[in-house]
C-alpha cells in the first residue's frame, strides 16, 4: 500500500540557522499536504501543492513539490523558536482523494 | 468557538469495555474524518464520511471499530471490546468539498487509555 516517508526524524536548529525536511511517497501523489503540530496540539494545516514542480512560500517557509509527484521538502530559513513542532507531510492519491497519508513526522527543536 | 470539537477529550477505560466518542465538526463542513495517532508517529488514517456517507475505510481497521454519521453533522467513533493496543489520541478533522482545496481541520482528539 501506499507509504509515506520523512527524513529526519530529529532536527535539532539553532536559532537563526535554516534547515530542510524531507518527504517520499512510494507512490504518485495527486497532492501533498504540510501540517504543523506543536507540543500538546493538534495537526494545523499549513499548505497543499498540487501540480509537478509547484513551489510555495509562505513567509520564511518554502514548499517543493517533485517532478513525479512522489517527493515533496519543506525548507525553513532563519529558524526562530516559534517554528518549534513536528511538521507532517500528507499525501493522497486519485483514486483515493479522501485518504490522507501521513509521514511520521519531523520534530524540531532550536535552540537559541 | 466555531472549530472541531470532540468530546470526551480523555477516557480511561478497562480492557474489554466499549467506548464511544463524539465529533462535532465546522458547520459548514461536509466531510469528516477519524485518525488515530500514537506518540511519535502520524495521524493514521481510520475512515472518511461525505455528508452521512462513509466514503472509505482503512484496511487496517479492526471490526470492532465503527464510525456513523447520521445526518451529516457530528460523527460518533465506537470501539467494541477494547485492547491496550487501542491507546491512542483519536483525532477528528473536517473539511469542505467546494474549494477543491482539501485542507483538513483537526480537532483537539480524545485521549484513550486502556488498562
Amino acid at each position: 500500500g501506499q507509504q509515506v516517508m520523512q527524513i529526519p526524524q530529529y532536527q535539532h536548529v539553532q536559532e537563526g540557522e535554516d534547515f530542510t525536511t524531507y518527504c517520499n511517497s512510494s507512490t504518485t501523489l495527486s497532492n501533498i499536504q504540510w501540517y504543523k503540530q506543536r507540543p500538546g496540539g493538534h495537526p494545523v494545516f499549513l499548505i497543499q501543492l498540487v501540480k509537478s514542480g509547484e513551489v510555495k512560500k509562505q513567509k520564511r517557509l518554502t514548499f517543493q513539490f517533485g517532478e513525479a509527484k512522489k517527493n515533496s521538502s519543506l525548507h525553513i530559513t532563519a529558524t526562530q523558536t516559534t517554528d518549534v513542532g513536528t511538521y507532517f507531510c500528507a499525501g493522497s492519491t486519485t483514486d483515493s482523494w479522501g485518504k490522507l497519508q501521513f509521514g511520521a513526522g519531523t520534530q524540531v527543536v532550536v535552540t537559541p | 468557538d466555531t472549530g472541531v470539537s470532540q468530546d470526551p477529550r480523555h477516557k480511561i477505560t478497562k480492557r474489554g469495555q466499549n467506548v464511544t466518542f463524539r465529533c462535532d465538526p465546522i458547520s459548514e463542513h461536509n466531510r469528516l474524518y477519524w485518525y488515530r495517532q500514537t506518540l511519535g508517529q502520524g495521524p493514521e488514517f481510520l475512515t472518511y464520511f461525505q455528508n452521512e456517507a462513509q466514503l472509505e475505510k482503512s484496511r487496517l481497521l479492526s471490526d470492532r471499530f465503527s464510525a456513523e454519521r447520521p445526518k451529516g453533522s457530528f460523527s460518533t467513533l465506537e470501539i467494541q471490546r477494547t485492547e491496550q493496543g487501542d491507546s491512542a489520541m483519536y483525532l477528528c478533522a473536517s473539511s469542505y468539498s467546494g474549494t477543491g482545496l482539501n485542507e483538513q481541520f483537526f480537532g483537539p482528539g480524545t485521549r484513550l487509555t486502556v488498562l
